[in-house]
């Protein structure tokens, strides 16, 4: 398996643009987490997903952003409009409630970079 | 609410030292604990969790519930130690899984030579 697959890696892009982050979780997985990291606050969780359906979107930090899950496979979180203050690295994670192993997988993140 | 606390943003300690990296949670239930590590520009991967009760790298964690801690200690430091720690909570209990992570602000570690 390759794990979890996030695209971009890096993004780079200008203040009032739209962004969207991509996540492909590891199949047969049913949970799936968006986490932003900063140097100030950590980790935090945005949003969370089980069986395609958000749970908890009390981290969404405002209006701006956005998260779907259209299918099993697939994931996105779009801010728009984008702001500097946006700039971090965005992970996605998966996990199979129930199941044995780690309880989160990560992707390898996707760095944003608002100017 | 839960929360987990890393009170040390930076740590550095020598190479062969030992080093204590600190976590303190708030939490009314039984929560399951665990320790994820990055390595530099790398993704999160677990270290090792709290009902394991295993040593990883010979790092250990012992969740102490009076103090409500769960301290991550390794007796010798080695340079390759050297990576940002995450404490990490889950307040839901199942067999292997969780439903989601709180997870503390992180701890810098630096091994010098």
């Amino acid at each position: 398996d390759a794990g979890v697959i996030q695209s971009p890696r890096h993004e780079v892009t200008e203040m009032g643009q739209e962004v969207t982050l991509r996540c492909k979780p590891i199949s047969g997985h049913n949970s799936l987490f968006w986490y932003r990291q900063t140097m100030m606050r950590g980790l935090e969780l945005l949003i969370y997903f089980n069986n395609n359906v958000p749970i908890d979107d009390s981290g969404m930090p405002e209006d701006r952003f956005s998260a779907k899950m259209p299918n099993a496979s697939f994931s996105t979180l779009k801010i728009q409009p984008s702001e500097p203050r946006d700039s971090a690295v965005y992970f996605c994670a998966s996990s199979l409630v129930g199941g044995a192993g780690p309880p989160l997988h990560f992707g390898n993140g996707t760095r944003l970079t608002v100017t | 609410a839960q929360r987990v606390t890393q009170p040390e943003k930076l740590l550095s300690v020598f190479k062969g030292a030992p080093v204590e990296l600190k976590c303190n949670y708030s939490y009314s239930g039984s929560p399951e604990l665990f320790w994820y590590v990055q390595y530099s520009r790398q993704r999160l991967q677990l270290l090792l969790r709290h009902i394991s009760r295993e040593s990883i790298k010979g790092f250990t964690a012992d969740l102490n519930k009076g103090e409500t801690s769960f301290h991550l200690k390794k007796p010798f430091a080695q340079e390759e130690d050297s990576a940002m720690y995450y404490c990490a909570l889950s307040p839901v209990i199942t067999q292997g899984g969780s439903e989601k992570l709180v997870f503390g602000k992180g701890t810098k570690l630096t091994v010098n030579p």
